[in-house]
């Protein structure tokens, strides 16, 4: 079973400012299989990024995704307040599917 | 549009049993993957169970023995029956479709989720 961390718990940053969230794998996931999604509270979480560094239909290009192997990021470039909100990044491999805990970003 | 209502969520007794149901428009269900994803109170996604279009299931180990995920092609709808709860399956669950045909290998589309809550 592969166990995803995410750094850190807590984001605190201003609209403007740059967001860089990681995520590290315990064992090598397939890029292909590794996808970062948005929730906001009281919401379903919404897919951002497929495939690693793929942006799905509909999300900003401020939005961007990286990495390989073990360590993934989910960078976002200038945040708006609509950004604050937390993200999880999520694996499959061997027929599982698993989670990050979440980073929960929030307004400084 | 594509688009998924999950159903049947309430409050039960530790050892009892509930089903949950998940209708599906804008697509076919038993061409899809579709899976349970649930959340605790306050706490992080946690993935449950998956069926795949060719009937293949996969249930996380906290389940297994426990739930039982199924599909009525009829009524494109998903199902997932949950026996012997416990108060640790209290979550919010959600339905997902895990996209396949495009090469995203993503949960693209989600419902609302429903709100179930085991305690005596």
């Amino acid at each position: 079973e592969i166990v995803l961390t995410q750094s850190p718990g807590t984001l605190s940053l201003s609209p403007g400012e740059r967001a860089t969230l990681s995520c590290r794998a315990s064992q090598s996931v397939k890029s292909s299989y590794l996808a970062w999604y948005q929730q906001k509270p009281g919401q379903a979480p919404r897919l951002l990024i497929y495939g690693a560094s793929n942006r799905a239909t509909g999300i900003p290009d401020r939005f961007s995704g990286s990495g390989s192997g073990t360590d993934f990021t989910l960078t976002i470039s200038r945040l708006e307040p609509e950004d604050f909100a937390v993200y999880y990044c999520q694996q499959y491999g061997s027929s599982l599917y698993s989670f990050g805990q979440g980073t929960k970003l929030e307004i400084k | 549009e594509v688009q998924l209502v999950e159903s049947g969520g309430g409050l039960v007794q530790p050892g009892g049993s509930l089903r949950l149901s998940c209708a599906a428009s804008g697509f076919i269900v038993n061409s899809n993957y579709m899976s349970w994803v649930r959340q605790a109170p306050g706490k992080g996604l946690e993935w449950v169970s998956i069926m795949y279009s060719g009937g293949s299931i996969y249930y996380v180990d906290s389940v297994k023995g426990r739930f039982t995920i199924s599909r009525d092609n009829s009524k494109n709808t998903l199902y997932l029956q949950m026996n012997s709860l416990r108060a640790e399956d209290t979550a919010v669950y959600y339905c997902a479709r895990w996209e396949t045909y495009s090469g995203t290998y993503a949960f693209d589309y989600w419902g609302q989720g429903t709100l179930v809550t085991v305690s005596s």
